[in-house]
């Protein structure tokens, strides 16, 4: 079965640090998203993508994230300076949404960052 | 997007049905209700999605009133393993605006022997 991949699955970093999460969907699906998850509450768009174009970031903090998918296909989420505040999980998901259609996203494992 | 309420949290036993409520008063017309399921350390999973009526597939049953004010995600028979936090959303699929999904704080479900 498909699935959507994220790497690295723990990050440990030190405030003020750059960080950088990859993210590869399953294949075909032209709809990515990133996700950022503070423990105990539920997942926040952060970045949302339609092939290589960004389709809505409007959660994204601009001044220390940043977010790539230029061949529209595997797609980078940097973070710089980090901040102790960014301590979260960063989700990665993809979908094969088209209008009328059931919008099943596909999540991957996550990325689990800790700013010290 | 339609703001969703459901319980924080409910506990139930092995064996028995959960029916767990989301309100969404404000649900426009082009909105469709999804459920999704979340275990620990893990990214969210589909559960069911539904416009109106009753859909059911191999793991819930999603009942939707005719007013589509509300709706209620059946899982049937539990088991310590649907343990999970349960989030309810709504969105457009037909022009695009379910193309983004806004979570809630979901409901905790916890299952006991």
């Amino acid at each position: 079965e498909a699935e959507v991949a994220q790497s690295p699955r723990y990050k440990i970093t030190e405030k003020s640090q750059a960080v950088a999460f990859w993210c590869d969907p399953i294949s075909g699906h032209a709809t990515l998203y990133w996700y950022r998850q503070i423990l105990g509450q539920g997942p926040e768009l952060l970045v949302q993508f339609q092939d290589e174009s960004v389709v809505d970031d409007s959660q994204l903090p601009k001044d220390r994230f940043s977010a790539e998918r230029l061949k529209g296909v595997d797609s980078t989420l940097k973070i710089q300076p980090a901040e102790l505040g960014d301590s979260a999980m960063y989700l990665c998901a993809s979908s094969l949404w088209t209008s009328g259609s059931s919008n099943e996203q596909f999540f991957g494992p996550g990325t689990r960052l800790t700013v010290l | 997007l339609a703001k969703t309420t459901q319980p924080i949290s409910m506990d139930s036993y092995e064996g028995q049905e959960v029916n767990i409520t989301c309100s969404h008063n404000n649900i426009a017309t082009n909105d469709y209700i999804t459920w999704y399921q979340q275990f620990p350390s893990q990214g969210p999973r589909f559960i069911i999605q539904g416009y109106k009526t009753k859909v059911t597939n191999e793991v819930a049953s999603l009942f939707i009133p005719a007013d589509r004010k509300s709706s209620t995600l059946s899982l049937p028979r539990v088991s310590l393993s649907d343990t999970a936090v349960y989030y309810c959303l709504v969105g457009d699929m037909i022009t695009g605006g379910g193309n983004k999904l806004t979570f809630g704080t979901g409901t905790q479900l916890k299952v006991e022997l």
